[in-house]
């Protein structure tokens, strides 16, 4: 079973530029995760979707940040304005129920200059 | 909401040694309580999971307990091994709302050869 893929990989941007990430869950997950894990910290939730509906968002800087998952699949998460303090690395994860473990893809690592 | 405290934040063991890594959580209604094993440059790996009705659960060298009217669980890694050094993230998931996964800050497991 393929896991989470999440693309890119790395991303250098400067800081007011602009910045999207895109995720695709484990075929048939419900539940889609967009974490934001800073260095040496633990990943802080974003976003949660199930399927396409957005069931917490309470953490996400929305002056800034916002995230979509158009027909319940894939996912994208955007930045705009960047600024420094979003350096971070970038978790997507999904769950097959929102009750269920969560399976985390590698992360896209932005470092914002 | 919930919040998730772990120690320590650095733990160094020697090769054979057992660790353990403790978290407390602030809410009283969460039920699922999950491990997870983050290599550099990886993304979060469920290791292992323990839920509300358990106490105990063990898989091979690694064990989790659960105290419930403490609110706080551990883990517990025996005869430990080289591949074991990662940075360990506990977390605990609400059960009202969006059943968000609030995660503890990670410890840095290192195994002295």
């Amino acid at each position: 079973e393929a896991g989470v893929a999440q693309s890119p990989r790395y991303k250098i941007i400067e800081k007011r530029q602009s910045v999207a990430f895109w995720c695709n869950p484990i075929s048939g997950h419900a539940t889609l995760y967009w974490y934001q894990q800073i260095l040496g910290q633990g990943p802080k939730l974003l976003i949660q979707f199930q399927n396409n509906g957005v069931v917490d968002d309470s953490q996400l800087p929305k002056d800034r940040f916002s995230a979509e998952r158009l027909k319940g699949v894939d996912s994208t998460l955007k930045i705009q304005p960047a600024k420094l303090e979003d350096s971070a690395v970038y978790l997507c994860a999904s769950s097959p129920l929102r009750n269920t473990e969560a399976f985390f893809g590698q992360g896209t690592r932005l470092t914002v200059v | 909401g919930e919040n998730v405290e772990q120690h320590p934040s650095t733990l160094s063991v020697q090769e054979g040694d057992s660790a353990v890594i403790k978290c407390t959580y602030s809410d009283s209604a969460s039920n699922y309580f999950p491990w997870y094993k983050q290599e550099l440059g990886k993304g979060p790996q469920l290791i292992i999971d323990i839920r509300s009705n358990v106490g105990e659960k063990k898989d091979q060298r690694i064990a989790v307990t659960l105290n419930k009217t403490a609110k706080h669980f551990s883990l517990h890694i025996t005869e430990t091994q080289p591949e074991d050094s990662a940075v360990y993230f506990c977390a605990a998931r609400m059960v009202q709302g969006a059943q968000k996964l609030v995660f503890g800050q990670g410890t840095r497991l290192t195994i002295n050869p």
